[in-house]
């Protein structure tokens, strides 16, 4: 069964500093791999996604890595600013697809 | 645009009311799910349908009913709600197919409180 666990659970940093948040799944048999958004309460706003074939993806301040080999995939957000926080979920595609997979989330507190 | 609209946003009702919310999708996604969202839980499915007439339990459905008549709708029914029904929910399209590139879209979601 697919799994996908993110950390750290939480994160808090000063504005401007570069991030690296973590997705990690134990079945590499996907067709991709999205990250989204999350205000509270708010509905979910796709990022980025990486098709399992793509190495990475990159989105103004945004950029997504995947190594599906080793289950892994990062997004990094540079010069980060309050607008950021939000709560960071990855989502899987697996093969035999009648369901992604999420990770617990990230939230992310940017402080001004 | 492409999207996937919910409908109500926000409802508060009484233990036992039939209720219903409505998804629709302008994608012509024959994949479609419903999602609930709790605190410490994560996102969980609840149904979901690969195409016209054709759908399935998820990991949560006791409690709900849904029904596939059109491709682009996908209405969620909760028959006699309770308290425990209480969440977040969110619905999801996506195309069925092995194109790495077809991503997922959700709804805005409905804060559902049942008291």
């Amino acid at each position: 069964k697919q799994e996908v666990t993110q950390i750290p659970a939480a994160l808090s940093v000063p504005e401007g500093e570069n991030l690296v948040l973590n997705c990690s799944f134990t079945d590499s048999a996907i067709y991709n791999l999205q990250w989204f958004r999350q205000d509270p309460g708010k509905g979910l706003t796709s990022l980025l996604l990486i098709q399992s074939s793509q190495r990475e993806q990159t989105s103004g301040r945004l950029n997504a890595s995947l190594d599906k080999s080793s289950g892994r995939s990062t997004l990094y957000i540079a010069a980060s600013q309050p607008g950021d926080s939000a709560t960071y979920l990855c989502a899987v595609k697996p093969y035999n697809f009648n369901k992604f997979y999420f990770g617990s989330g990230t939230k992310l507190n940017v402080k001004p | 645009e492409a999207q996937v609209t919910q409908n109500p946003r926000y409802l508060i009702t009484v233990t036992g009311k039939k209720l219903t919310v409505t998804c629709s999708q302008n994608m012509n996604h024959e994949y479609m799910s419903w999602y609930r969202q709790d605190p410490g839980l994560g996102l969980r499915q609840i149904y979901y349908s690969m195409n016209v007439e054709v759908t399935d339990k998820g990991d949560v459905p006791e409690g709900y009913k849904v029904s596939r008549k059109e491709k682009r709708n996908f209405p969620l029914i909760l028959e006699s709600p309770s308290p425990n029904q209480t969440s977040l929910y969110f619905c999801a399209s996506s195309p069925y197919n092995g194109d790495q590139g077809t991503e997922a879209f959700f709804g805005q979601g409905t804060r559902l409180t049942v008291v």
